[in-house]
């Protein structure tokens, strides 16, 4: 298996919903980040967990809230978000010799 | 500046061509260089992998990596229209930090 999963694909909530984003890969990768894509741009860097501990948190806003309950699983949840927020969210992993990004959870925040 | 330079094209070429992309970067502690393929809508697919200066090739694709000049390049034989998206190179430090993206290359092949 050398894919990282995301689901879902997209997402519509309001701006007082709790949602959460889910990422799962099996490659034993312990290297999982969370990047936010905006259109035309490329991915930028949100989160780093590095053998299921939270790393590096690129001032993120507490309405983005990371979870890594396994060396496999990797969640974002996400409350109060601002339309600002809609974006694609990528999940990625990677170790020696790779760099792996899913596929991505579109996010649209109304 | 900014560490990884990229121009942002857009490029076209006819189908049948060879492409060539490239990139500069500044920062000499980058120790792996990748470049990936997006198409609209989806998440980056890894093309191109390569750990320090030299080439690297796959099928059609081939990377090359000059630290000695900062320079990155992807050269694309045979394109097919299939191959239209946006290409990103990127540096990274380690295995296991982040990406630092250029800002990509929209590419588009005439059938």
């Amino acid at each position: 298996d050398t894919e990282v999963t995301q689901t879902p694909k997209h997402l519509v909530m309001g701006m007082t919903n709790k949602k959460s984003l889910k990422c799962e890969q099996h490659m034993g990768h312990r290297a999982m980040y969370w990047y936010k894509q905006k259109a035309k741009k490329p991915p930028e860097l949100m989160f780093v967990y590095s053998y299921e501990k939270l790393s590096i948190n690129e001032s993120v806003p507490s309405r983005f809230s990371p979870e890594c309950p396994n060396s496999s699983l990797l969640n974002l949840h996400l409350h109060a978000l601002q339309p600002e927020d809609s974006a694609l969210y990528l999940c990625a992993s990677s170790q020696e010799g790779g760099y792996t990004f899913g596929s991505g959870t579109r996010l649209t925040v109304v | 500046q900014k560490e990884v330079e990229q121009d942002p094209g857009p490029l076209s070429v006819p189908e049948g061509a060879i492409v060539s992309l490239n990139c500069t970067y500044s920062n000499s502690a980058f120790q792996y260089f990748m470049w990936y393929r997006q198409y609209s809508r989806k998440g980056p697919e890894l093309l191109m992998y390569t750990y320090s200066s030299g080439n690297k090739e796959d099928g059609r694709f081939t990377a090359q990596v000059d630290k000695s000049s900062k320079y990155i390049s992807l050269f694309i034989r045979d394109s097919q229209p299939s191959d239209s998206a946006t290409y990103l190179c990127a540096g990274l430090y380690s295995s296991a930090s982040k990406i630092i993206f250029g800002s990509g290359t929209r590419l588009s092949i005439r059938p």
